[in-house]
């Protein structure tokens, strides 16, 4: 079974912080997304990477950034948190040529 | 602008009744599609996709129907049990391999006991 894992379920952090969300696949998947899920809004996609050192802009990248060092693993970061950052944040992965991705099970960041 | 649209919010059905998901999409370069099925506190889980060559997939339960000229699919749930209480996303990837998808915003079912 593919196993998608982030580093913490809930997160709690001040205005101004900087903020680490780490992902870890273990199925070899090329590609990596970090969504994030709000109310109303669906999942939107924040920023992406097809392989090791690769990054690209989502839909959403403001405020946001992405490493991407080893293939199973990638990390957004919050450069200076603010309240409108507080949201559901997923991970995914997926296979090169493959539309099908497998999802983390989320962190729910709360800005205060 | 939006690419891939759940336009019901919600949908409530009786336990054993027939549940329909739709999802519209305005982009002629998707050509696969996903249904996700994700519960509160929990990341989403594939359930079914089809490709445009098809217009019909079957797994189990679930089907999923694609009607291109229309822009149109829609995810049958028979019969529809209160486990399958969840928010459905629509997805949709574009040719040219760019292995992106666009999200719907979600259809929350209730399955009524």
């Amino acid at each position: 079974d593919v196993k998608v894992t982030q580093s913490s379920r809930y997160l709690v952090k001040r205005t101004g912080e900087k903020v680490f969300l780490e992902c870890v696949q273990d199925m070899d998947h090329e590609n990596m997304f970090w969504y994030r899920q709000d109310p109303g809004l669906g999942l939107r996609l924040i920023y992406f990477s097809y392989d090791v050192k690769m990054k690209e802009k989502g839909d959403i990248p403001e405020g946001y950034s992405v490493s991407r060092e080893k293939k199973e693993r990638f990390s957004l970061i919050l450069e200076s948190a603010s309240t409108n950052q507080t949201s559901m944040y997923l991970c995914a992965s997926s296979l090169r040529g493959k539309e099908t991705q497998y999802f983390g099970p989320g962190t729910r960041l709360l800005v205060l | 602008d939006q690419q891939v649209k759940q336009n019901s919010p919600s949908l409530s059905v009786q336990e054993g009744r027939i549940s329909i998901l739709n999802c519209d999409y305005t982009n002629s370069m998707f050509d696969y599609f996903l249904w996700y099925k994700k519960y509160p506190a929990e990341g989403p889980t594939f359930l079914i996709s089809i490709s445009s060559i098809k217009d019909k997939n079957e797994d189990g339960r679930f089907t999923v129907f694609l009607n291109k000229s229309a822009k149109h699919l829609s995810l049958h749930i028979v019969p529809s049990q209160p486990g399958d209480s969840a928010v459905y996303f629509c997805a949709a990837s574009a040719q040219g391999g760019s292995e992106k998808l666009v999200f719907g915003k979600g259809t929350k079912l209730t399955v009524n006991p």
